[in-house]
Formats: C-alpha cells, structure tokens, sequence
C-alpha cells in the first residue's frame, strides 16, 4: 500500500519568505508526527496530531512555527518569515490506531527545506 | 542532554561478518525501542522494535538485545550484507503515540 508522502521534496526559500508544506499520511493512520532533522543529528519532535486535534506541540522552535490537520488525514506545516537556522529535513511520520500503547511510526521521505 | 545516545558514529564491518550497533538511554519512562534505517534522500524505514517486557526480538537477520538495569539497547545484523550500509537510528518512546526520541545515528559501511 501507499506509505507516507510528503510534498515538496525539496524547497529553497529567501529569508523572511513564508513556507509550506504538505503531508499525506498513511490511509485510515490517526496520529501523526512532524519532527526536524538538522544535518548530522537524528529526528527531533515538532507537534502531534490526533485525528484533526493538535494534542502536543511542545517541539515547535518558535511562533513562526504552525500547523494544522483540519479534517484529519492530510497535514500542513508552516513557516513564517524563514529564518537561516529553519533550514532542515522535515520529517512527518503517522501510526496506527493504538495497539496496546506501544504503535509504530512510519516516515515519509521528508521535505529538505534550505533558508538563504 | 542526550535522552538516547548513540556513541559510536560510524562502524565499517565485513560482508558476511556481525555487524553490531549500539545504543544507550538515560529515562527510565521509555518503554518502547525502535530501530530505523535510513538511505541517503529517504525518510527513516521501520526496521525492528522492542517493548520493555522484553529482552530480545529476531526478525530474520536482525536482532535487538534490551538490558534495562543497563539501560542499554543494541542491533545485531547477522551476516552483514553491503545493501545493509546505511544510517541506523535508535528511538525511544514512553508509550502511547507519545513522541519518538532519537540518538544521532550510526552510518554502518559493509564491505564486500
């Protein structure tokens, strides 16, 4: 089956401009993740869905930092008045409904965002 | 501070040989360990997980060792094969969908 796509693939932006992007998580998957991946460190935690309800966004860096899941399949990050240190990969990974508490994450191929 | 820690950055091992990668956690809340592959331009792909009522879980040629009084996690690929040569992540959960906690990685090099 289809696993997690994520859009764009790549995105080159000019300081201060505005981003977004876009996931499409796994069919009938109601969590979903976005996390940050700087250049030689592992995935770090943005913000957490639930269906459509942002249950954790502990992990977003800054208020320029957003996102949304409106009616809880396709998500959207976005980034206001990008800044150098924003340029990142941009991981969005979604699970099963629960399965004992303990449910697997799968990632899509991430965006790889560069702020110049 | 580093939650999970993967001390080791790299590790070139054999074709056929064991190839074993470790991992450490410091909060003893985590109750499920994941390990994920990562290619270059790729997302990382599930490989292997663990819950903490366990101590061991195979899967084909992957194996990974929980020690909780150690707080210690480790991979074992066994044999080695050149296709294996990627970045592995350990990750560490406390359960729930809560969020992954990731170390920094260790790019595994198979030689032929």
């Amino acid at each position: 089956g289809a696993g997690v796509s994520q859009s764009p693939r790549y995105k080159v932006a000019k300081r201060g401009q505005d981003v977004a992007l876009r996931c499409d998580p796994i069919s009938g998957h109601v969590s979903l993740f976005w996390y940050q991946q700087a250049l030689g460190q592992g995935p770090e935690f943005l913000t957490y869905f639930q269906n459509e309800a942002q249950l954790d966004k502990s992990g977003l860096p800054s208020d320029r930092f957003f996102a949304e899941r409106p009616e809880g399949s396709v998500s959207t990050l976005k980034i206001q008045r990008t800044q150098q240190e924003d340029s990142a990969v941009y991981l969005c990974a979604s699970s099963p409904p629960g399965t004992g508490g303990q449910e697997t994450q799968y990632f899509g191929p991430g965006t790889r965002l560069l702020v110049l | 501070d580093q939650q999970v820690k993967q001390n080791s950055p790299s590790l070139s091992v054999q074709e056929g040989r064991i190839s074993i990668l470790n991992c450490d956690y410091t909060n003893s809340m985590f109750d499920y360990f994941l390990w994920y592959k990562k290619y270059p331009a790729e997302g990382p792909t599930f490989l292997i997980s663990i819950s903490s009522i366990k101590d061991k879980n195979e899967d084909g040629r992957f194996t990974v060792f929980l020690n909780k009084s150690a707080k210690h996690l480790s991979l074992h690929i066994v044999p080695s094969q050149p296709g294996d040569s990627a970045v592995y992540f350990c990750a560490a959960s406390g359960g729930g969908n809560t969020p992954l906690v990731f170390g920094k990685g260790t790019r595994l090099s198979v030689i032929a």
